[in-house]
C-alpha cells in the first residue's frame, strides 16, 4: 500500500510569487491535512478537507488556500508569498470517519522563499 | 495555539538507557497520541491513548495518561541510535474544534552510541 505522496520535495520561490503543493493520500483515505511546521512555532494546522470539502480551517491569513479533488487528491496553494511563509509543509491523511483517527504524514515539502 | 508542550525540549542519554519525555496539555481531550520525525521528514504514529485509558505499552514504548494533571508521558525503553527523533504529542480536543490534531514543539532526543 503506498503511503502518503507530496510533490515536490523541495521548492525554492521568491517573495511576491505564489506556489502549489500537492499531496496524494493513502487510497481509500477520504481526509487530508495540511499542516505548517517551523522551528519557532512548530506544527500548526492550516486545514482539513474531507469528500472535497474544507471541515476545519486553523488561524492563517487568507493567502494559504487549499482544496481536494474527487479522488481525494489534495493541493494547498499560498499567494503572495513572504519571506515568513518558509517551512515544512506536511499533509497527513486517514479515513476521516473518527475522532482520534491516527495521520499517516508524507514526507513533506520543504519551501523557502528567496 | 499549541496545545501539547514537550518537556525536556532536548534530552541526550547513551544508547541501552531509557528516555522519559512529559507532555502537557491545556483542554479536555478525546485522546492523545505520540508521534516521532527523523530530521527534515513526515511524522510516524507511534501510539494512541483514550482519555478512559491510563497506561499503554507497545513494544519498548510505554505511555501513560492523568488526565487530572493534564498530562503523559512516553518511556522509550532499552534505547537505540535508530531511535534519535523528535517526538511530538497531539491532542484531538472534546468537542472538536477548528484545530484538527493539535501539537506540541516536541522533544528532540539523541541517542549516544
Amino acid at each position: 500500500k503506498a503511503g502518503v505522496t507530496q510533490t515536490p520535495r523541495y521548492l525554492i520561490k521568491t517573495r511576491g510569487q505564489q506556489v502549489t503543493l500537492s499531496c496524494s493520500p493513502i487510497s481509500g483515505h477520504r481526509s487530508v491535512s495540511w499542516y505548517q511546521q517551523t522551528p519557532g512555532q512548530g506544527l500548526q494546522f492550516l486545514f482539513e478537507y474531507f469528500s472535497e470539502t474544507q471541515r476545519n480551517k486553523g488561524n492563517f491569513p487568507g493567502r494559504f488556500s487549499g482544496r481536494q479533488f474527487s479522488n481525494s487528491r489534495s493541493e494547498m496553494n499560498v499567494s503572495t508569498l513572504e519571506l515568513g511563509d518558509s517551512a515544512l509543509y506536511l499533509c497527513a491523511s486517514s479515513f476521516g470517519n473518527r475522532e482520534g483517527e491516527k495521520l499517516f504524514f508524507g514526507s513533506g515539502t520543504q519551501l523557502s522563499v528567496l | 495555539s499549541q496545545q501539547g508542550e514537550e518537556d525536556p525540549q532536548a534530552l541526550s542519554i547513551q544508547e541501552g538507557e531509557n528516555a522519559t519525555m512529559n507532555c502537557s496539555y491545556k483542554t479536555s481531550i478525546n485522546n492523545l497520541q505520540w508521534y516521532r520525525q527523523n530530521s527534515g521528514r513526515g511524522l510516524v504514529h507511534l501510539i494512541l491513548i483514550r482519555s478512559n485509558e491510563r497506561e499503554k505499552h507497545s513494544g519498548r514504548l510505554r505511555v501513560t495518561l492523568d488526565t487530572s494533571k493534564k498530562s503523559s508521558s512516553l518511556l522509550i525503553t532499552a534505547s537505540r541510535a535508530a531511535d534519535t527523533a523528535s517526538y511530538f504529542c497531539a491532542t484531538d480536543a472534546q468537542g472538536g474544534g477548528a484545530d484538527g490534531l493539535t501539537f506540541g514543539k516536541g522533544t528532540h532526543l539523541i541517542i549516544q552510541p
